[in-house]
């Protein structure tokens, strides 16, 4: 089945530690987009990149660390230097090009620091 | 900060009845894409309007754009117990950069 998948799903985190969150996307989308999402609140964006081996810093980019080494695939590493990394984490993808269509989520990663 | 803004933040009506959200934004828009998401899940998309256009219908959705205003609206007519959820304006900016606002929370009574 072509789509977007986040793992994993729920993350429990030590103070201190960096993380990894994962996201593959078998659309062919040129396009990886990286999301927060605090309880009751909107979707502020972290880093997106448009192309492999470029990506740009969101609004809120302080403590997160991202690469798009291949186009499947756009990890999201939560640094010690997140001051307050539990929330909800989705990823999107989507094709570029002069139509800009709309994107696809994955199903989200819950992040806990413990 | 956001580009979108909607409004308002929360709604509650009766099945059957309409339902309109508001979104302002901030800057120029390449288009405006509304988002429907239901608790805890991913987002899925609902309807894109381009800059150039200024209304736009997908079923029982109606959204309008101003562009003078730096405005949209859904319209969600005839609601229903399944539409409740948390809907979404995103703004796209000509260079990809895709920006949420904080969400209208609807809630349909039965």
């Amino acid at each position: 089945d072509g789509g977007i998948t986040q793992s994993p799903k729920y993350l429990f985190r030590k103070e201190g530690q960096n993380v990894t969150l994962s996201c593959e996307q078998n659309l062919n989308h040129d396009a990886m987009y990286w999301y927060r999402q605090d309880p009751g609140q909107g979707l502020r964006l972290i880093y997106y990149s448009q192309i492999v081996n470029d990506f740009q810093k969101g609004d809120i980019a302080e403590g997160y660390s991202v690469s798009r080494e291949k186009k499947e695939s756009f990890p999201l590493t939560v640094t010690s230097a997140q001051k307050n990394p539990t929330a909800f984490y989705l990823c999107a993808s989507r094709f570029t090009g002069p139509l800009h269509e709309e994107a696809f989520f994955g199903q989200g990663t819950r992040l806990t620091v413990v | 900060s956001q580009q979108g803004e909607e409004d308002p933040q929360a709604l509650s009506i009766q099945e059957g009845e309409n339902a309109t959200m508001n979104c302002s934004y901030k800057t120029s828009i390449n288009n405006l894409q509304w988002y429907r998401q239901n608790s805890g899940r991913g987002l899925v998309h609902l309807i894109l309007i381009r800059s150039n256009e200024r209304e736009k219908h997908s079923g029982r959705l109606r959204v309008t754009l101003d562009t003078s205003k730096k405005s949209s609206s859904l319209l969600i007519t005839a609601s229903r117990a399944a539409d409740t959820a948390s809907y979404f304006c995103a703004t796209d900016g000509n260079d990809y950069k895709l920006s949420f606002g904080a969400g209208t929370t609807v809630t349909v009574r039965a």
